[in-house]
């Protein structure tokens, strides 16, 4: 039982360049989430995906895409990478049972865009 | 919009006090209420889940109490550990609407030895 999974650990971009964040999980939970990290400015919710086939903004979504591939994957994708993009990225998902909502992290991808 | 208010923002104390960390948030409309801890470099790990009906959760060393009605959590510490020494993180579930996390910016916590 791997948990929450995240693709690449690093990864530098030049501006303008594209990518898609991979994550996935194997604890059959039903919703999936991204957030960014920053130095000062705490965790932020980008997008989530509360099931299969639903995805939602958060409170920072612009200059970002998601695909909710199956129940276990969720991608981020940046279409045209800019500096103000350079943070830690963390997919988390949670566990619904008992309607605790417990959200586990997986170990993040350090982004650079130069 | 919710926000979420951690103090103080970093603390250094000798091995073995006892400590007392502190998260406030301003809407009470909460689901639950997590702290998690957070190792430089690396994920979050969760240490204690309270639902919004509870008062306490305890976990070994760590005691964390939630009071709904005036928008405050804290995570208690026992006999602390340089083991400890992390940045811990308070983060909120609203009751209703988007249901990501709304996060503190953390307490730096270091246990000198």
């Amino acid at each position: 039982n791997a948990g929450v999974t995240q693709t690449p650990k690093f990864q530098v971009l030049k501006t303008g360049q594209s990518m898609t964040l991979q994550c996935a999980q194997d604890m059959n939970h039903n919703s999936m989430y991204w957030y960014r990290q920053d130095p000062g400015m705490g965790l932020r919710l980008i997008y989530y995906s509360a099931s299969e086939g639903t995805t939602d903004k958060g409170e920072v979504p612009n200059g970002y895409n998601v695909s909710r591939l199956n129940k276990r994957e969720f991608s981020l994708r940046l279409e045209s990478a800019a500096p103000s993009q350079t943070s830690v990225y963390f997919c988390a998902s949670t566990t619904q049972r008992y309607n605790s909502y417990e959200q586990y992290f997986g170990p993040g991808t350090r982004l650079t865009v130069t | 919009k919710q926000e979420v208010t951690q103090i103080p923002a970093a603390l250094s104390v000798p091995e073995g006090e006892n400590l007392v960390l502190n998260c406030s948030f301003t809407d009470s409309a909460i689901y639950n209420l997590q702290w998690f801890r957070q190792d430089p470099g690396k994920g979050l790990t969760s240490l204690l889940l309270i639902q919004s009906s509870q008062r306490e959760q305890t976990s070994g060393r760590l005691n964390a109490s939630l009071d709904k009605s005036s928008g405050r959590s804290t995570l208690y510490i026992a006999a602390s550990q340089p083991g400890d020494s992390a940045t811990y993180l308070c983060a909120v579930r609203p009751e209703t609407g988007a249901d990501g996390l709304t996060f503190g910016k953390g307490t730096h916590l270091i246990i000198q030895p």
